[in-house]
């Protein structure tokens, strides 16, 4: 069955960058996008951006235009999230999601990867 | 820019119950492209609803999405030990992008 793993937490200082990580477990995404979805502590889910690896065209939301950027690899098995300029507000756990572009819908979510901004 | 408002923020209810969440969109959308999403404590969101109504695979009768326009419902029939948790509804918009609701919590009373 197809998972999506993503990479471990991560701990950063604020002004560096942080690049997580989603891998499909079972081939490649095929003819589906991955978006990535932040959460906050103790708020709700807040999209970034998605890419459709096929044709590596990605698409971000107005609020991380210039700091995210969202790529794949390893033969369209995986893909990253790299958010540069890092502030403590970006402390969250980061999930990549597959879309179903059928279902205008996420059918599939990695386990999420903590990432802290911290002095 | 689409906004989507749920409501209420938080709805106390016993198990057996049932459970009506609201999700209001800020200018009429397709009911194609909203669905709804559980999550539970420390876990990833899990798909629910797709295209206002239509129930993801593996998911239980008791979850119902309705509504059209600027207005969406989900509704739990009886609620059971492992539906409290909260729900997001969202929509799939042009550019393309992707909208969430601010979550309702279905806590036990």
């Amino acid at each position: 069955q197809v998972q999506l793993v993503q990479s471990g937490a991560e701990v950063k200082k604020p002004g560096s960058s942080v690049k997580v990580s989603c891998r499909s477990s079972g081939g490649t995404f095929n003819n589906y996008a991955i978006s990535w979805v932040r959460q906050a502590p103790g708020q709700g889910l807040e999209w970034m951006g998605g890419i459709i690896p096929i044709f590596g065209i990605a698409n971000y939301a107005q609020k991380f235009q210039g700091r995210v950027t969202i790529t794949t690899g390893d033969s369209r098995r995986s893909s990253y999230m790299d958010l540069s300029s890092l502030r403590s507000e970006d402390t969250a756990v980061y999930y990549c999601a597959r879309e179903d572009r059928h279902l205008a819908a996420f059918d599939m979510w990695g386990q999420g990867t903590m990432v802290t901004v911290s002095s | 820019e689409i906004v989507l408002t749920q409501s209420p923020g938080t709805l106390s209810l016993s198990p057996g119950e049932r459970a009506t969440l609201s999700c209001r969109a800020s200018q009429s959308v397709s009911s194609t492209y909203l669905a709804w999403y559980q999550q539970k404590p420390g876990q990833a969101p899990r798909l629910l609803i797709y295209g206002a109504s239509s129930r993801a695979t593996g998911i239980p009768e008791r979850f119902s999405g309705s509504g059209s326009g600027t207005d969406f419902t989900l509704t739990i029939s009886r609620l059971e030990p492992e539906d409290f948790a909260v729900y997001y509804c969202q929509h799939f918009g042009t550019s393309p992008t992707w909208t969430f609701g601010q979550g309702t919590k279905v806590e036990i009373k």
